[in-house]
């Protein structure tokens, strides 16, 4: 069964950086794309970046140009996420997919001061 | 980059059909892929392709696709299709993702 497990839920202050990981299991890690999607309360899903793990190549949306990085570790098949310079409307839900349609759990980011 | 645009609500009555539908230019190029989202879950696949349902998705929900529109039934909706329903698709120029703003969908 193919599964993406996501870490816990964070709260950040103001210009902080959070880093978000999400590890999968079932398939083989550089078989597929990893998306990460971003979801404000009570708002629609937004698309923020994708990786390919076979050779680390991304792409961003341009809106998180400059502050988004993510990354993987292919010897432990995870996925991680990094928004940097956080700001209040960054407070959303963070959730990795497989290209194949299959989502972490979310991982729920509080901005706070 | 392309975006996809859906209507924001719809309403169907318990055991009646609904189709939501997706615009976009992308579309034309790419199928789309639905996801159905309840209040405090993560997004669940629904259809995927010309018209594929992952195991454990009802034959209920069906899609289909025309030009830049693509469409999903729900024939005889249950009351636990009561959700949000997303569209999504490859963009038309790489391989970043687009998402539809999303339908609510309430079973009366």
């Amino acid at each position: 069964e193919v599964q993406l497990v996501q870490s816990g839920a964070e709260v950040k202050e103001p210009g902080a950086t959070v880093r978000v990981s999400c590890k999968v299991s079932g398939y083989s890690f550089t078989d597929y794309y990893i998306h990460w999607v971003h979801q404000a309360p009570g708002k629609g899903l937004e698309w923020m970046g994708l990786l390919d793990p076979d050779d680390s190549h991304t792409i961003y949306a341009e809106k998180y140009q400059g502050r988004l990085t993510i990354t993987a570790d292919t010897s432990t098949d995870t996925a991680y996420m990094e928004l940097s310079s956080l700001r209040s409307d960054d407070s959303a839900v963070y959730y990795c997919a497989t290209q194949t349609g299959i989502w972490g759990q979310g991982t729920m980011v509080t901005v706070s001061s | 980059s392309s975006e996809l645009t859906q209507d924001p609500a719809v309403s169907v009555a318990l055991g009646q059909t609904v189709r939501i539908t997706c615009q976009g230019d992308s579309l034309r190029f790419y199928y789309a892929t639905w996801y159905q989202q309840k209040p405090r879950q993560a997004p669940l696949i629904v259809i995927y392709g010309k018209n594929n349902r992952p195991s454990g998705i009802p034959d209920r929900f069906s899609g289909s696709s025309s030009g830049n529109t693509a469409s999903l039934t729900i024939t005889g909706a249950q009351a636990e299709d009561e959700a949000d329903y997303y569209c999504n698709s490859r963009d038309s120029s790489d391989d970043h993702w687009v998402f539809g703003g999303g339908t609510k969908v309430t079973v009366l």
